[in-house]
Order: structure tokens, then C-alpha cells, then sequence
């Protein structure tokens, strides 16, 4: 049973407008939530993350918000540029997180940015 | 700056044969782990250990060993590629010490097993 799910396998996007890539997670243990950015043949790195206790979190142009009631969360891309366009992957750590527990990752979801 | 390293960029590799990926982290991180990425299937755990000479097995751990010896380095052993393992092997670390929650990734291994 997926506990992170990203519903959109992929999203487009014209450059410049928002990207708004989604992800639904199931167990309420999750306590931090992360984004990660790969491109093909490389490994992912990490993006964006966002504390349960918090809703919004911002750095640049990314912004990531959570909705722990629906637990949903959302990264917003603005503006959007041809750079971006890669797989993001939701992932999340339950509480309390020693480390020693590995993330749920979602499946991922592939970002074409069209110039 | 976290650096994780894998063996091999690509591998091509017959059926049956034993199949040997290895990562290193130079920042002291006790918890490492593998996964394998396919399309439509995202990230998905193999092994991962929290300490030398343990391991715990992941979401998908058949047909795969995994050995860590010292605190750096993490092997994946496929004991006998099968053409259904051809994937992207991704290898990531994180400190023990919960001051972080950022798993840090290797360049990944595409395995190609003929």
C-alpha cells in the first residue's frame, strides 16, 4: 500500500507560469516532508523541505506548503524555466525520525517545461 | 559538501552472473542505503544498514545482498543478475544523528543485464 502518492506521472508547463506538482501521503506519523529533484542519469538532490509544524516553507522560486488536515502537500514552482524540467519526488520521514528510518519516497512526477 | 560515489557509472553484465555495486560517503554517515529506480515506479528500497556489519532488509530485497564492512562503504550483490534487475541503482546516505532528514544520493549505476 502506497503511504506517498504522487497522482500526476507528469505535468507541462509553459516557461514562466507556475508549476504545481502534487502529493498525498496516508500515514499521519509523517512528520517532515521532503522534495527531490533528479535528472536523468544522475542521482536525485534534495530540493525543498517542510516541517509538520509548519505549513509553508519558501527558498527562491520554489515554495512547498502542507496541508497536514487533507495531508497534502504542494511545491509550487514560479516562474518555471526550461531548467526545471526533471522528475520530482515527494518523499516523507515518520516521527520521530532517528535517522535510522528510510523516507517514503512517491513515484515521481516528470516536469516538462516548454520554452 | 556530502559526496557519495558509485563504482560505476554504466554496467553491462551477462545473465547469471555475480554482479557487484559499491558506494562511498566521505562524511561519516551512519545510515546508508540502496534503492532501484524504473519508470512508472519510483524510488524503491533494496537494503539499507545503520551501522557496520548490519543491514535491514527493504521493500524489495530478493535476489540482492548487501555487505557493509566499514562505516564508508556499502556493497549491493546481485547474487545472479537476472534481466528483470536491469535498472538504475541508486545509492544514498544520511547522518544517524537527526539533525537532518536530507538523504544525500550517489550518481546512480544503470545495470544492464543481457
Amino acid at each position: 500500500d502506497q503511504q506517498v502518492k504522487q497522482n500526476s506521472p507528469s505535468l507541462s508547463v509553459q516557461e514562466g507560469r507556475i508549476s504545481i506538482l502534487n502529493c498525498d501521503y496516508t500515514n499521519s506519523m509523517f512528520d517532515y516532508f521532503l522534495w527531490y529533484k533528479k535528472y536523468p542519469a544522475e542521482g536525485p538532490t534534495f530540493l525543498i523541505s517542510i516541517s509538520s509544524i509548519k505549513d509553508k516553507n519558501e527558498d527562491g522560486r520554489f515554495t512547498v506548503f502542507l496541508n497536514k488536515s487533507a495531508k497534502h502537500l504542494s511545491l509550487h514552482i514560479v516562474p518555471s524555466q526550461p531548467g526545471d524540467s526533471a522528475v520530482y519526488f515527494c518523499a516523507a520521514s515518520p516521527f520521530p525520525n532517528s535517522g535510522n528510518t528510510p523516507l517514503v519516497f512517491g513515484k515521481g512526477t516528470r516536469l516538462s517545461v516548454i520554452a | 559538501d556530502v559526496k557519495v560515489t558509485q563504482s560505476s557509472r554504466y554496467l553491462v553484465k551477462r545473465t547469471g552472473e555475480k554482479v557487484f555495486l559499491e558506494c562511498v560517503q566521505d562524511m561519516d554517515h551512519e545510515n546508508m542505503f540502496w534503492y532501484r529506480q524504473d519508470p512508472g515506479l519510483g524510488l524503491r528500497l533494496i537494503y539499507f544498514s545503520y551501522d557496520v556489519k548490519m543491514k535491514e532488509k527493504g521493500d524489495i530485497p530478493e535476489g540482492y545482498s548487501v555487505s557493509r564492512e566499514k562505516k564508508e562503504r556499502f556493497s549491493l550483490i546481485l547474487e545472479s543478475a537476472s534481466t528483470n534487475q536491469t535498472s538504475m541503482y541508486l545509492c544514498a546516505s544520511i547522518t544517524g544523528a537527526g539533525t537532518g532528514y536530507e538523504q544525500y544520493f550517489g550518481p546512480g549505476t544503470r545495470l544492464t543485464v543481457t
